[in-house]
């Protein structure tokens, strides 16, 4: 499975915007990048996903590189709610499975 | 907004003991997944579960772990002997389509489980 790198920890101000980055140098054609966060004593949740271009949706926008090698997952404007771990997965086109890293620990501070 | 749950919360088991563990999917979800996080550590995949067939399973899912979906609307997972190292939070996840088309998963809140 191709891996990515997440920075250990990010902080960030309410209302602020947030860009946490993942690095995935090895991704080959048909990884699809997936964003999940876990926030504390809950399950993951699902954030957005993308192949090559550029995606928006109600929770977050994923900004993905030209060459693919990196994509950044931008929340607009930090809320307390969105400190969690949030997770960078690649996930190979014909696999049923998830294959979750270590993430990045986000913090909010009022 | 409807949700994944899973019961119960929290289950202590003695070492060896059987074990079952329970969820609810989205009611028109078709695929099922369990993931477990031992205290500290990566959230690992177990099991995929679609047309009562098991789709893809993980190196840690052998002998000792079942999955079954009984009666439509519940998903279990069953340890047979339980051991120390299966202390960890249990999650189902359903999902309304394949992950191979990038459906999100949802997954429930865990149970718990702690093995003396």
């Amino acid at each position: 499975d191709a891996k990515t790198t997440q920075p250990n920890s990010m902080e960030s101000n309410e209302e602020e915007p947030v860009h946490l980055p993942c690095n995935h140098s090895t991704i080959s054609g048909t990884d699809y990048i997936h964003w999940y966060r876990q926030l504390p004593s809950q399950g993951p949740e699902y954030v957005i996903h993308g192949l090559t271009s550029n995606v928006n949706n109600r929770m977050a926008s994923l900004a993905i590189a030209e060459d693919r090698k990196s994509s950044t997952l931008i929340l607009h404007r930090a809320t307390l709610r969105d400190a969690a771990v949030y997770y960078c997965i690649l996930r190979d086109y014909n696999t049923d499975k998830l294959i979750f890293g270590t993430g990045t620990r986000l913090q909010v501070f009022p | 907004e409807p949700e994944v749950t899973q019961t119960p919360s929290h289950q202590v088991t003695q070492m060896g003991q059987e074990v079952i563990l329970r969820c609810v999917p989205i009611s028109n979800h078709l695929y099922f997944y369990w993931y477990r996080q031992i205290l500290g550590q990566k959230v690992e995949f177990l099991v995929s579960f679609y047309n009562n067939e098991i789709s893809e399973k993980s190196e840690i899912f052998d002998d000792q772990f079942s999955v079954e979906r009984p009666d439509g609307s519940n998903f279990t997972l069953k340890i047979r002997s339980t051991k120390l190292e299966d202390s960890a939070m249990y999650f189902c996840a359903s999902s309304e389509a394949s992950l191979r088309v990038n459906s999100p998963l949802h997954f429930g809140n865990g149970t718990r489980l702690t093995v003396t």
